[in-house]
């Protein structure tokens, strides 16, 4: 069993788009976040809930949304997609906010 | 803010050869230490990690030693092989906890 499983793999999509990327961890962690990894491979955190809860949210514009409907998911909604948000996003969990993140093997994002 | 910086890559070297891959950090308080390792296609995973001053994080022939006195989380192996071939991310976490802020990535190239 995939521990972190993100869908889609692969996203190819046209830019003015609206599309989602979903999360599902099955490690019964309480804490889930959104990593993006842009063309130089640079990994930036996004996003990050706590028992639902949105406890960081970084410098990124409001086309992106995560949410939370349980502990085991966390899903990304990306309003008018534009060519930058190009990348692979990446899901991760952790029990609670101060222990070892478990990576989902990414979401490769290409907008045309 | 906080910042980790690694050497440059790529770097590229012949079997059972020695790999040292240079990390220091920049945080206000007392981080935990990271290497992540993401192999070709995949997520990222856990290669070690120290939580304070001179420990050791060891795992898969690799090691790194926590050095507060030059902010260093230098990653050593004795001998690659051409299955350690990946990118490599060092990272620091707050004592906060919450959020990994992550290097640039070194991509390392084994050749037989």
């Amino acid at each position: 069993d995939t521990a972190v499983s993100q869908t889609p793999k692969y996203l190819v999509t046209q830019m003015g788009n609206d599309k989602s990327i979903k999360c599902e961890q099955n490690l019964g962690h309480d804490t889930m976040y959104w990593y993006k990894q842009d063309s130089k491979k640079f990994l930036k955190i996004m996003f990050s809930y706590n028992n639902k809860e949105l406890i960081i949210n970084e410098t990124v514009p409001n086309r992106f949304s995560p949410k939370s409907p349980d502990k085991a998911h966390l899903n990304l909604h990306i309003n008018s997609l534009e060519l930058g948000d190009s990348a692979v996003y990446f899901c991760a969990s952790s029990q609670g906010t101060k222990n070892i993140q478990y990576f989902g093997a990414g979401t490769r994002l290409s907008v045309l | 803010g906080d910042s980790v910086t690694q050497m440059e890559g790529p770097v590229t070297l012949s079997e059972e050869a020695f790999l040292t891959i240079n990390c220091t950090y920049t945080a206000t308080g007392y981080p935990s230490l990271f290497w992540y390792v993401q192999y070709p296609g995949e997520g990222l995973q856990l290669l070690l990690k120290a939580t304070k001053a001179d420990d050791k994080g060891s795992n898969k022939g690799f090691e790194a030693t926590y050095r507060k006195e030059t902010t260093s989380f230098h990653l050593e192996k004795g001998s690659v092989q051409v299955s350690d071939s990946a990118v490599y991310f060092c990272a620091l976490s707050e004592s906060s906890g919450s959020r990994l802020t992550f290097g640039e990535g070194t991509q390392l190239t084994v050749n037989p």
